[in-house]
């Protein structure tokens, strides 16, 4: 069965570090693989998503994910991160454009100055 | 264009009661999924509904059902409440059905069962 495991709960980092928030799912097929992101007293917005094709997928506001299938992880990675990026992000995965989509329990980013 | 809107947004209720939540999709999206997020489990899929029909189903009791009407508007219902089901529910709908049509999520309705 198909399972999302976010290894950090929480991250805090300082205002134009690198960060990266870690994801790695569970799957014997293909799938395809999102990032979203819940702004404080927000809704849950799609912030990339892998499909197919090129394994590096780019958000407009700076952060990236790879897909590396032999590592089966999707890690979102940002180089300079802002105050304006504190927020909850979460990593689904669902197998096939048919399937649901699983979340992983989320990793709580913030920001500090 | 008007983003996805739940109804209500804040609900309290008794165990054993059932409750009603709506979801009103984005317009010309026909696909609504619904999702449960507590602190414990996390964000669960639930079920998605395409034209009326639900398509999915996620790994939940019968206790919890939901229908989609004509405009694409979605019930989902929970009977028979207990205190686990305190819970923000999610709605999200896309303009098909399928995962890799981008989901818009709503803004949730916030459960409390006491």
């Amino acid at each position: 069965a198909q399972s999302v495991t976010q290894l950090d709960s929480q991250v805090p980092v300082f205002e134009e570090a690198p960060v990266e928030l870690r994801c790695n799912y569970s799957s014997s097929v293909s799938v395809y693989l999102f990032w979203y992101v819940q702004y404080p007293n927000q809704g849950l917005q799609l912030l990339l998503k892998y499909l197919s094709g090129s394994t590096l997928v780019e958000s407009i506001n700076g952060f990236e994910a790879e897909f590396n299938k032999s590592q089966t992880s999707f890690h979102l990675r940002k180089p300079s991160v802002h105050i304006s990026d504190t927020a909850e992000y979460f990593c689904a995965v669902s197998e096939g454009s048919q399937g649901n989509l699983i979340f992983g329990k989320g990793t709580k980013l913030s920001v500090k100055p | 264009k008007a983003g996805v809107t739940q109804t209500p947004r804040y609900l309290i209720k008794t165990r054993g009661q059932q409750v009603t939540l709506s979801c009103s999709p984005i317009s010309g999206h026909r696909s609504v999924s619904w999702y449960q997020q507590t602190p414990g489990q996390g964000l669960q899929f639930l079920f998605e509904y395409f034209s009326e029909t639900q398509r999915n189903k996620g790994n939940f009791p019968g206790r919890f059902s939901g229908r989609q009407f004509s405009n694409s508007r979605s019930e989902m219902n929970v009977s028979t409440l207990e205190l686990g089901d305190s819970a923000l529910y999610l709605c999200a709908s896309s303009l098909v059905w399928g995962v890799h049509n981008e989901q818009f999520f709503g803004p949730g309705t916030r459960l409390t069962v006491l």
